[in-house]
């Protein structure tokens, strides 16, 4: 069966410090890969998304930037966060085809102090 | 912004039918209209989809209405933990998840 990783569960990082968050996926191969966030109490905002190795496409301009240097792997990152960066961080996954659904992962909360 | 919009909170009574209304005047031919719904501190999770007809799971029935602009996510007897956000989406065209909606359940 496929799962889907995400860690750290929580972060705390200072403000200009480095970000990385990896997401992998187990138990398929090729799938789209999706970066939501979510600010406290707010919808989920759509980042990025993967439909294969070295593809990424941005959905918002902004402080982060993603890699996908293996098929199942996926990576968010920032040089310098904001206080702003703050969130509820979420990778997903599927299969691509237009009836696939997403599976999320447990996500990554995230505070910028 | 996403495609959707649904209001942003409804109550219900236990043990009542929930009907929770989406808008997506914009679908395209090929999109699917899937919902999720999304517990405190959670991921989102799939809840059901469909294309044009109507649709009944376990969790959920979904009744799209004949143009397609319009959906509704049904769940025929509300239990306290249905209480939770409830997002529309349109697959593949629009991935983004709007405010949602925030189910209320009252004992």
């Amino acid at each position: 069966s496929q799962t889907i990783h995400q860690w750290p569960a929580t972060l705390v990082q200072p403000v200009g410090s480095p970000l990385s968050l990896e997401c992998t996926v187990e138990g398929t191969s090729n799938p789209n890969l999706y970066w939501y966030r979510q600010a406290a109490g707010r919808g989920l905002q759509l980042l990025f998304y993967s439909v294969g190795i070295g593809q990424i496409s941005s959905e918002v301009p902004q402080n982060l930037s993603a890699s996908r240097p293996q098929d199942r792997q996926f990576i968010l990152s920032s040089k310098k966060l904001l206080l702003s960066d703050s969130g509820f961080y979420l990778c997903a996954w599927t299969l691509g085809g237009i009836r696939e659904k997403l599976f999320f992962g447990s996500g990554t909360q995230l505070s910028v102090l | 912004d996403a495609k959707t919009t649904q209001p942003n909170s409804m109550e219900s009574n236990e043990e009542e039918p929930v009907h929770l209304p989406c808008n997506h005047s914009t679908i395209s031919g090929t999109d699917y209209i899937h919902w999720y719904r999304q517990l405190p501190s959670q991921g989102p999770e799939y809840v059901i989809h469909g294309l044009t007809s109507n649709v009944n799971n376990r969790m959920a029935s979904l009744a799209i209405a004949e143009d397609r602009k319009s959906s509704t996510l049904i769940l025929h007897r509300a239990t306290l933990r249905d209480a939770a956000v409830y997002y529309c989406i349109l697959s593949p065209s629009d991935m983004r998840f709007g405010a949602g909606t925030r189910l209320t359940v009252k004992p």
